[in-house]
């Protein structure tokens, strides 16, 4: 199957700082983005869907001015954490898939994400 | 509206014991159903999916069969082995979505001794 690279696979950072993930799509065009946040022993969250050069769409309950995303190239998206706080450390999953009604969704590896 | 229930775990197994994981859902239009699965500390990985009704997705042993008129998509493998450790979600995407988002179960931990 298609290849994400999700990065970094795990990171360690202070409160109040922030902090960038990306997600690569390796050897496919990433039409859509997907990031999820998953908490220990539990399913998986849909933060929001991106699609390459518009704004990301956010799921209720999800701060948009917390976890930023950008989607500017057909096989890379960033979600950022900003002013993070130990409330926030999680495993935060990226999927992507191509054009089509019918294409598979492909999962990065995740980033553990711990703020102390 | 779209959701998958599935099987609460953790589900603790010998090798070479026959396993069943049971998923149901609800969903808008004909959506198509997915196994995935999620070993520790990465990120899930497509184990099967069917796309329509009475289709068997199968992969590694694993099997599971998209039936419509019990609205379910069990997971079943005739014999487990201790790699086949991991947590396994099952999972919808509505026929109606055109940007293919995945509706997930919550997620059943298998555990396999030797």
């Amino acid at each position: 199957g298609a290849v994400v690279s999700q990065h970094p696979s795990w990171v360690i950072c202070k409160s109040g700082t922030s902090v960038k993930i990306e997600c690569r799509s390796l050897d496919f065009q990433a039409t859509t983005m997907f990031w999820y946040r998953q908490f220990p022993k539990q399913s998986l969250m849909l933060m929001a869907t991106s699609n390459e050069g518009s704004k990301a769409t956010y799921e209720q309950g999800v701060e948009k001015d917390k976890f930023l995303i950008n989607h500017a190239s057909l096989t890379l998206s960033t979600l950022t954490v900003t002013s993070a706080h130990p409330e926030d450390s999680s495993f935060y999953i990226c999927s992507a898939r191509g054009d089509g009604q019918n294409t598979e969704a492909f999962f990065g590896q995740g980033t553990r994400l711990t703020v102390v | 509206g779209n959701s998958v229930t599935q099987m609460e775990g953790p589900v603790t197994l010998s090798e070479e014991a026959f396993l069943t994981i049971n998923c149901t859902y609800t969903a808008t239009g004909y959506p198509s159903l997915f196994w995935y699965v999620q070993y520790p500390g990465e990120g899930l990985q497509l184990l099967l999916k069917a796309t329509k009704a009475d289709d068997k997705g199968s992969n590694k042993g694993f099997e599971a069969t998209y039936r419509k008129e019990t609205t379910s998509f069990h997971l079943e493998k005739g014999s487990v082995q201790v790699s086949d450790s991991a947590v396994y979600f099952c999972a919808l995407r509505s026929g109606g979505s055109t940007l293919g988002r995945l509706y997930f179960g919550r997620g059943t931990q298998l555990t396999v001794w030797p």
